[in-house]
């Protein structure tokens, strides 16, 4: 399986919103909907935040929504709080085939 | 709620192997898959296999095929994964998480292990 890419950062204000990237290929990203987002802050065990591309765990704040169009799935981020500031991985899986975790994106609340 | 409690930190030498527990709670064990993910320092994460803890049944990833064995002991709802010819590039935290099989979402995880590889 390609490699899942990402942007390396991004940034807003508290109150903004922020989009995610996830960029795949049309064998997996565009082909199936199995990609999940995870938060993770420094020193802490990474959090599910969505899964089946849209869905959100119980607990999840409804601030965070994924979507996904062809070959590129996104996770948006409103209403900033400085809680959100955190590193994003997105994951990409084609059934029995390896999960490969994207880049990982890093937001930073100005 | 549901919990999985991983086993402590671990400090290996080259050539070695490490086994590293995931005790889970708060649900039926044998529903669910565990995942292993590793996170190096200053990396992303990288799915190293799963187990599903019904039958057994397990996939790895082919870049750790050889080196890496999951097991199970539902008894105890207790998931392991033990590496061995252990190198300085293993040097890792070490997570489990539950998966509902079909889902893709890994949720929740263990608090993680850090296994070390220095002589």
């Amino acid at each position: 399986q390609s490699a899942v890419t990402q942007p390396a950062s991004v940034s807003g204000s508290p109150g903004q919103s922020i989009t995610i990237s996830c960029t795949g290929t049309s064998s997996d990203i565009g082909a199936y909907n199995y990609v999940s987002w995870y938060q993770q802050h420094p020193g802490k065990a990474p959090k599910l935040m969505i899964y089946g591309v849209i869905n959100r765990p119980s607990g999840v704040s409804d601030r965070f929504a994924g979507s996904k169009s062809g070959n590129v799935a996104s996770l948006t981020i409103s209403g900033l709080q400085a809680e959100d500031e955190a590193d994003y991985y997105c994951t990409s899986h084609i059934p029995n085939n390896p999960y490969v975790f994207g880049s990982g994106t890093k937001v930073t609340v100005l | 709620q549901v919990q999985l409690v991983q086993s402590g930190t671990e400090v290996k030498e080259p050539g070695a192997s490490v086994k590293v527990s995931c005790k889970t709670s708060g649900y039926t064990f044998t529903s669910y898959l565990i995942q292993w993910v590793r996170q190096a320092p200053g990396q992303k994460p990288e799915w190293m296999g799963w187990i599903f803890a019904d039958s057994g049944d397990t996939r790895y990833s082919p870049n750790l095929q050889g080196r890496l064995t999951i097991t199970r002991d539902t008894a105890a709802s207790t998931a392991y994964m033990e590496l061995s010819r252990l190198r300085s590039e293993d040097t890792a935290v070490y997570y489990c998480a539950r998966e509902k099989v079909g889902d893709a979402g890994f949720d929740p995880w263990g608090q993680g292990t850090l296994v070390t590889v220095s002589s």
